[in-house]
């Protein structure tokens, strides 16, 4: 059974770009939900996908946006990036349904915006 | 709204000492309640997590957590510390919505001393 990857790891990117972040869920899981963690921070919902839809969002504007594909990977692309916008990416699988919305993280992927 | 509140950002204890982690939670329903813990440079490990079916909760590498409702608190302890256990602990409550989002706390940094 292979867990949540994501890609990459670690970049780099100036104010304004824009990046894109890519996740594989956990085998059998059908649900990809992405977190922000600022640093010394916890993390915080930006938004969830099913059935490739957006199944919930966070308190965050409109140039954070993502797509679920039918294997059930996911993108997170971030347009105009701002400074504050510098943190740990978290991915998240899980299967809709569960009601106890147990999640499974992946490694992140630390974006550092300059 | 769910949320949640880690009392003590940095907590220290000598090796073999008690752990006690504190988290009180909010929620207008009975909540799904979870430990995740993070070491540096990764993702989020679930610890344990509670969900109503018994008030003690056993996690993995000796972690345990009850839930008090009369306190509204579910905080994680264990009898005796491993310099391993050194790491970030985040509380979390899961939502009510469709995409039952977790709501974590702002996270306790444990320091484990020889």
């Amino acid at each position: 059974e292979t867990g949540v990857t994501q890609s990459p790891t670690h970049l780099i990117k100036t104010r304004g770009q824009q990046v894109t972040l890519r996740c594989s869920s956990q085998s059998g899981h059908n649900t990809v939900s992405w977190y922000q963690q600022a640093l010394g921070q916890g993390p915080q919902f930006i938004f969830q996908y099913y059935r490739e839809e957006e199944n919930g969002r966070g308190n965050f504007p409109p140039r954070f946006s993502g797509l679920q594909f039918p294997n059930y990977s996911s993108e997170l692309n971030v347009n105009a990036l701002e400074l504050d916008d510098s943190a740990l990416y978290l991915c998240a699988s899980s299967t809709q349904g569960r009601v106890t919305g147990e999640l499974f993280f992946g490694e992140g992927s630390r974006l550092t915006v300059l | 709204a769910q949320s949640v509140t880690q009392l003590g950002s940095h907590v220290s204890v000598s090796e073999g000492a008690l752990v006690l982690l504190r988290c009180n939670y909010s929620s207008s329903v009975p909540p799904y309640l979870f430990w995740y813990v993070q070491y540096p440079n990764q993702g989020l490990q679930l610890l344990l997590k509670y969900t109503s079916a018994a008030t003690l909760v056993k996690g993995i590498n000796g972690f345990e957590a009850e839930f008090k409702k009369s306190e509204t608190s579910f905080h994680l302890t264990k009898p005796s510390a491993h310099m391993s256990d050194a790491a970030e602990y985040f509380c979390a409550v899961s939502g009510t919505g469709s995409a039952r989002q977790l709501t974590f706390g702002s996270g306790t940094q444990l320091t484990v001393l020889p």
